[in-house]
């Protein structure tokens, strides 16, 4: 069936640095992929997304890029703050109910 | 603001009995969802409806059962709970073609002793 891989499960970086988490997805019916962050303790929310006409999108610190030949996309976090501290999903969705999660991963932003 | 409720927020239980938990929106969207997330497994679809006559199965949904009382509530029962049903329960709720992401709940940890 459908999957979303995502890369890597645990991510540690210094404070001020880039962060990025690569998703590669199997479904290519796929047209929206969106990003949550889920602080501990907290309920995922949505941090960004993109839309398969669409190869970059921005938003402050926060970018996502996708490649739909290849079928990967990902997030990148610039100048990494402690309060980036969460874990991440990433997914995959072609409309209705098949949007697929990524088994998620944890980033630590040392201080 | 417009936000999706869990209750309760915290259960422990015993092996076999019956437990609900509930979800209300005041997002005004039509499709809700519950989820299991289990450390390293991320998050999985246990049901979907699309409106109040409209209950699916997701791809973990042995064991579980839902209702969907009305466009703001969907519930989530297990019938006779089991240890291996201990995990972190979500609902969420996006709009009606879901291409503008999830609303989650605030979750609600469920324990089965």
């Amino acid at each position: 069936g459908e999957n979303v891989e995502q890369h890597p499960s645990t991510l540690s970086v210094q404070e001020g640095d880039s962060a990025v988490i690569k998703c590669t997805y199997s479904d290519s019916a796929s047209n929206y992929f969106p990003w949550y962050k889920q602080e501990l303790g907290k309920r995922p929310q949505l941090i960004i997304d993109i839309r398969s006409n669409v190869g970059e999108k921005k938003d402050q610190r926060i970018a996502v890029t996708l490649n739909k030949t290849a079928k990967h996309f990902s997030l990148h976090i610039t100048e990494t703050q402690p309060e980036d501290s969460a874990v991440y999903f990433c997914a995959a969705s072609s409309g209705g109910f098949k949007t697929i999660f990524g088994a998620g991963t944890r980033l630590f932003v040392k201080a | 603001d417009a936000d999706v409720t869990q209750t309760p927020r915290n259960r422990i239980t015993k092996t076999g009995k019956r437990i609900m938990l509930e979800c209300s929106q005041t997002k005004g969207h039509d499709r809700m969802y519950w989820y299991r997330q289990d450390p390293g497994l991320g998050l999985r679809l246990i049901y979907y409806s699309f409106d109040v006559k409209d209950i699916n199965k997701g791809e973990i949904s042995d064991g579980y059962s839902v209702s969907r009382q009305a466009q703001a509530k969907f519930s989530l029962s297990l019938e006779s709970a089991i240890p291996n049903q201990t995990a972190l329960y979500f609902c969420a709720t996006s709009d009606s073609d879901s291409l503008y992401g999830y609303t989650f709940g605030s979750g609600t940890r469920l324990t089965v002793v």
